[in-house]
């Protein structure tokens, strides 16, 4: 079954402070996601990523294909960073092209 | 511009009774996803569209889900004799086309509540 593993699942981390989290697959993806999802349910693109390395502002997104890892790292985090961060992927699977395989999100606290 | 737009914001409807949840894609988008996000989960694949046909629908969980994008733009997720089960946030997103390397814009879904 392709799966999508995300830790941690909630995050609790002082204004400042530096964030990691992670997501890992089971088989080779053509493209990797890191959504923010606010309270209220509204989901936003963060990255589109299928090799290296992007950066946004504070946000820093990296992939290993090999490891099938990726991580969404926050520099200087602030409570605005307050949500629910989600990996999604689509599977090379020969399956339909469409859609994505979420990972359960990582719920993200940051404490003034 | 415009993103996806998702009509009603809320539902709130009776077991058993038949509901009607409307996406309006980005303009010119030719592919249309549907999401199903029940509480504390993240969102799980109902249904994708390219153009006008349903090029995927593997993620409806039953007969009673039923999605229409009869002009390639507007599309609507039918569900029939719902179930309490059912109450979640349904979420639409679109993309340029259904390349996988194509980024999917959401919108803000509508919460459905079944009593």
């Amino acid at each position: 079954k392709n799966e999508v593993e995300q830790s941690p699942q909630n995050l609790t981390a002082q204004e400042g402070e530096f964030i990691t989290i992670n997501c890992s697959y089971s088989v080779g993806i053509s493209a990797l996601h890191w959504l923010q999802q606010h309270p209220g349910g509204g989901i936003v693109s963060l990255f589109m990523l299928s090799s290296g390395k992007k950066k946004h502002g504070r946000l820093i997104a990296t992939i290993n294909i090999q490891e099938k890892h990726s991580s969404l790292h926050i520099t200087a985090s602030h409570p605005r960073d307050s949500a629910v961060y989600i990996c999604a992927v689509r599977y090379m699977d020969g399956g339909s092209q469409g859609n994505l395989i979420f990972g359960k999100g990582t719920k993200l606290s940051v404490k003034p | 511009g415009a993103g996806v737009s998702q009509t009603p914001s809320n539902k709130v409807t009776e077991k058993g009774k038949y509901v009607e949840l409307r996406c309006d894609p980005i303009s010119g988008h030719t592919a249309l996803y549907w999401y199903r996000q029940s509480l504390g989960q993240g969102p799980e694949f109902l249904i994708y569209f390219q153009g006008t046909g349903a090029a995927d629908d593997s993620g409806l969980p039953n007969d009673r889900f039923f999605a229409v994008r009869p002009e390639g733009s507007v599309s609507t997720l039918k569900i029939q004799r719902t179930e309490r089960g059912d109450s979640a946030v349904y979420l639409c997103a679109s993309s340029p086309s259904g390349n996988s390397y194509n980024e999917q814009f959401f919108g803000p879904g509508t919460r459905l509540t079944v009593l």
